[in-house]
């Protein structure tokens, strides 16, 4: 089945850790993306990458981190210095194109509850 | 920057009643339009999408959404709907050139039986 597989899907740490959420997606999809859920906020764009070894800061990029070493594989890094990292991760992917249907598909989620 | 508005973000109503959720978007140029659906405990999908065309576009479970270029709107509309409608809804859009999808806060929608 193709989709896109994030883990773990809760995941608790202490404060002041690092913390890494998985993403991997095998939908050949050039473009991925990380938003942040938070009640009455919808989805808010942290990171996102169109091609592999490239990454760009979507609104809310202070205190997370990316890398985009394998076209499939787009982890997050929640740092110590995000100030309220307690919140539930969406990870998507899409083709690239101008005039081409351009919808995203997201994954499970990982919920991070920080202690 | 573009954004995306999301009215009455918690709507209750009764099982057969109508549904209409409201998006309105700021930004001038080229839209493609969206609404995702998040069930309880289930991933995000999408509902359905309007690229151009015919600004009437049919989704998935009955839902249809109507897109208004001079209100820079596109409504999501149920005519009945059914218990198992009860999600929250998202708008979102990207423009062109940009595949990042820009969203609204959200409907969080409860049919009561």
């Amino acid at each position: 089945d193709g989709g896109i597989t994030q883990s773990p899907k809760y995941l608790f740490r202490k404060e002041g850790q690092n913390v890494t959420l998985s993403c991997e997606q095998n939908l050949n999809h050039d473009a991925m993306y990380w938003y942040r859920q938070d009640p009455g906020q919808g989805l808010r764009l942290i990171y996102y990458s169109q091609i592999v070894n490239d990454f760009q800061k979507g609104d809310i990029a202070e205190g997370y981190s990316v890398s985009r070493e394998k076209k499939e594989s787009f982890p997050l890094t929640v740092t110590s210095a995000q100030k309220n990292p307690t919140a539930f991760y969406l990870c998507a992917s899409s083709i690239v194109g101008e005039r081409v249907s351009t919808e995203a598909f997201f994954g499970q989620g990982t919920r991070l509850t920080v202690v | 920057a573009q954004s995306v508005s999301q009215h009455n973000h918690h709507v209750i109503l009764s099982e057969a009643a109508s549904l209409e959720l409201g998006c309105n978007y700021s930004y001038g140029g080229t839209v493609n339009l969206f609404w995702y659906v998040q069930y309880p405990g289930q991933h995000l999908q999408l509902l359905l999408k309007y690229f151009s065309g015919d600004p009437l576009v049919k989704g998935i479970k009955g839902f249809e959404a109507e897109f208004i270029k001079s209100k820079f709107s596109f409504n999501l509309r149920k005519p009945s709907v059914q218990w198992s409608d009860t999600a929250e809804y998202f708008c979102a859009l990207n423009w062109e050139g940009n595949n990042r999808l820009a969203f609204g806060k959200g409907n969080q929608v409860v049919v009561i039986p």
